[in-house]
């Protein structure tokens, strides 16, 4: 039973271009969140996704940052126009489900570490 | 909101002896807490969590975490530390919509 996929692991932009970061959930899992991990910070909240549907973006920067999760295929960050600041590491993670008293056990992938030069 | 407190960003540790993380949580409501390793450069891993069953829980790698609702803390322990627990050790909590807030983090150094 695959894992949290995410791809690429590794990515260098020049500042101004774009980069995308892709998710595939843990098999059977039907909920993705993005957190980022900056240099010398714990990691943030950024996206809960279901499929085509944002349920809270709270933690997304208001410019240029947007993530989808289709109907069919992985879950997509979009960092447009990119500057040096958004260098850090990108983590998905996936759950079952939301709620229940056991509360829904997160699955973090690998992670992808962005470099903006 | 539902926060954790991780104090001392370096833990360094002997060989064989107690590691002790401590998280201490801030929660209206009862809270569902974790704790997960982090590798150079590799994901993050559960290592434990707490969802309010036994308040001793045991998780992987010789690790287990207290809850202690009386010092609103979650602390992680491991009798004997060996080479392979170095790493980066991280507090979380669950909040609304299923989001995990972080605490800062624990980087483990092991000493042989």
């Amino acid at each position: 039973n695959a894992g949290v996929m995410q791809n690429p692991r590794h990515l260098v932009r020049r500042r101004g271009q774009e980069a995308r970061l892709r998710c595939s959930p843990m098999k059977g899992h039907s909920h993705v969140y993005w957190y980022r991990q900056l240099p010398e910070e714990g990691l943030k909240f950024m996206v809960y996704l279901q499929k085509e549907n944002i349920i809270d973006e709270s933690g997304m920067p208001k410019e240029r940052f947007s993530a989808e999760f289709p109907k069919e295929g992985p879950s997509i960050l979009r960092i447009q126009q990119v500057v040096r600041g958004d260098s850090a590491a990108y983590f998905c993670a996936s759950s079952p489900g939301y709620g229940g008293s056991s509360g829904n056990t997160i699955y973090f992938g690998e992670g992808s570490w962005l470099t903006v030069v | 909101a539902q926060s954790v407190t991780q104090l001392g960003s370096h833990v360094s540790v002997s060989e064989g002896a107690l590691v002790l993380l401590r998280c201490n949580y801030s929660s209206s409501v009862p809270p569902y807490l974790f704790w997960y390793v982090q590798y150079p450069n590799q994901g993050l891993q559960l290592l434990l969590k707490y969802t309010s069953a036994a308040t001793l829980v045991k998780g992987i790698n010789g690790f287990e975490a207290e809850f202690k609702k009386s010092e609103t803390s979650f602390h992680l322990t491991k009798p004997s530390a060996h080479m392979s627990d170095a790493a980066e050790y991280f507090c979380a909590v669950r909040r609304g919509n299923n989001r995990l807030a972080f605490g800062k983090g624990n980087q483990v150094v092991v000493i042989p």
